[in-house]
């Protein structure tokens, strides 16, 4: 699986969009860019992946590069239960037997009032 | 419908000795992963199960040992524990046979194990 790279901490005001960044340059074509997110005490909770296309749910909006060397996880309107961990991570689709996860650092997100 | 629950939710154990603990995946799901997560190594792969069969398993000893059970329920035991085997013990499940681009796990709470 593909190495990413994230910033260690950021911060964001609550109600403003939050935009964490992932750097992937090593992904391959057929490796997808998911994103997790891990709240203090609780496990992951998974959030939204994507393969080329920017994508788009009730969490959050995900926008990957054209070239796939980078992506941009979005939550529009931020709160203060956002404040987690969250984890990109880009790998081959779940087939049976593969459901090892590479979790990196991440980035701690920090919404302030 | 209920989550993952992983039991206990709290241990504490001594150098030594061994702990087993458990796991009951969401109903309908047959895969069944192991986390370990410490605040100097991060969240680490363990192994994973699908249909009673370790079908990965990551680089740890081999003190580190799990089974899952028909109901798809597992179990991951530690022998002979030490001091950094303190950690919190995570598990997901996941339905296989599900599109090949989703890639959703769902992890319970964790059990956090202290060695003293």
């Amino acid at each position: 699986d593909a190495k990413t790279t994230q910033p260690p901490s950021m911060d964001c005001a609550e109600g403003r969009a939050a935009n964490l960044p992932c750097n992937h340059s090593t992904i391959s074509g057929n490796e997808y860019v998911y994103w997790y997110r891990q709240i203090h005490s609780q496990g992951p909770q998974y959030i939204i992946h994507g393969l080329k296309n920017n994508e788009t749910n009730e969490m959050a909006s995900l926008i990957i590069t054209e070239d796939r060397k980078s992506s941009t996880l979005i939550l529009p309107h931020a709160t203060l239960r956002d404040t987690a961990v969250y984890y990109c991570i880009v790998r081959v689709p779940i087939i049976q037997g593969a459901q090892k996860l590479v979790f990196g650092q991440g980035t701690r997100l920090t919404i302030n009032p | 419908k209920a989550g993952v629950t992983q039991t206990p939710r709290y241990l504490i154990k001594t150098r030594g000795q061994q702990v087993t603990l458990s796991c009951s995946p969401i109903s309908g799901h047959r895969s069944v992963s192991w986390y370990q997560q410490t605040p100097g190594q991060g969240l680490q792969f363990l192994f994973e199960y699908f249909s009673e069969t370790q079908r990965n398993k990551g680089n740890f000893p081999g003190r580190f040992s799990g089974r899952q059970f028909s109901n798809s329920r597992s179990e991951m035991n530690v022998s002979t524990l030490e001091l950094g085997d303190s950690a919190l013990y995570l598990c997901a499940s996941s339905l296989l046979r599900q599109p090949a681009n989703t890639g959703e796990l769902f992890f319970g709470e964790g059990s956090r194990l202290t060695v003293l």
